[in-house]
């Protein structure tokens, strides 16, 4: 049962325009969102947060909009630049039942942005 | 280190050995957390500890896997009898404190088993 979900394996950009990036979750006791980048034989590095009490957040090139109500959550980035090819991943965290923190991945979408 | 450091950064075993992993978190981070990432699929919660407090284990796939941090530190991963299904990559990570919210959990390298 995915709980946080990327349905978009893969999406390729123009450099210098927009790159739209999904995700959906089904958990509604997920309290924060966050997106993390991954490149090839590195582990993964955070890029941005946003919390459940909002509904933006915005950190240079990179912005992050949540709709509570729809459960979704996109990542905007713009504008794209051929650096930015990687695999974004999508996560939720919450507080389990034992009283820990977790912190649940989606598949990834793989970015790639052409010169 | 500046960083989560995880050996070996590649292992090739043979179906049935007994596989370990090391890491060896962010000096001063309480939080330490194993995930995987098979092939195709996205990273998978395994254990996570959180200072002296009873690990969650509650990712672990089967009773083959097991994880141990010693000295609130450097963390263990061993994989018993292991299986092709095994074969991923496993990374470690570590927060301040809980890494809850706005605390980042960094992430290491990870550690790529095939086992054939």
């Amino acid at each position: 049962d995915q709980q946080v979900k990327q349905n978009s394996p893969s999406l390729s950009v123009q450099e210098g325009r927009i790159s739209i990036l999904n995700c959906d979750y089904t958990n509604s006791m997920f309290d924060y969102f966050l997106w993390y980048k991954k490149y090839p034989a590195e582990g993964p590095t955070f890029l941005i947060s946003i919390s459940s009490i909002k509904d933006k957040n915005e950190d240079g090139r990179f912005t992050v909009f949540l709709n509570k109500s729809a459960k979704h959550l996109s990542l905007h980035i713009v504008p794209s630049q051929p650096g930015d090819s990687a695999v974004y991943f999508c996560a939720a965290s919450f507080v389990s039942g034992a009283g820990s923190y977790q912190l649940t991945f989606g598949k990834g979408t793989k970015l790639s942005v052409i010169p | 280190g500046a960083g989560v450091s995880q050996s070996p950064s590649n292992k090739v075993t043979e179906k049935g050995k007994d596989v370990e992993l090391r890491c060896d978190p962010i000096s001063g981070h309480t939080a330490l957390y194993w995930y995987r990432q098979s092939l195709g699929q996205g990273l998978e919660f395994l254990i996570y500890f959180q200072g002296n407090s009873a690990p969650d284990k509650s990712g672990l796939p089967s009773d083959r896997f097991s994880a141990e941090r010693t000295g609130g530190s450097v963390s263990t991963l061993t994989i018993q009898r292991t299986q092709q299904e095994d074969s991923a990559v496993y990374l470690c990570a570590s927060s301040l404190t809980s890494g809850r919210g706005r605390n980042t959990i960094y992430f290491g390298e990870g550690s790529w088993l095939t086992v054939v």
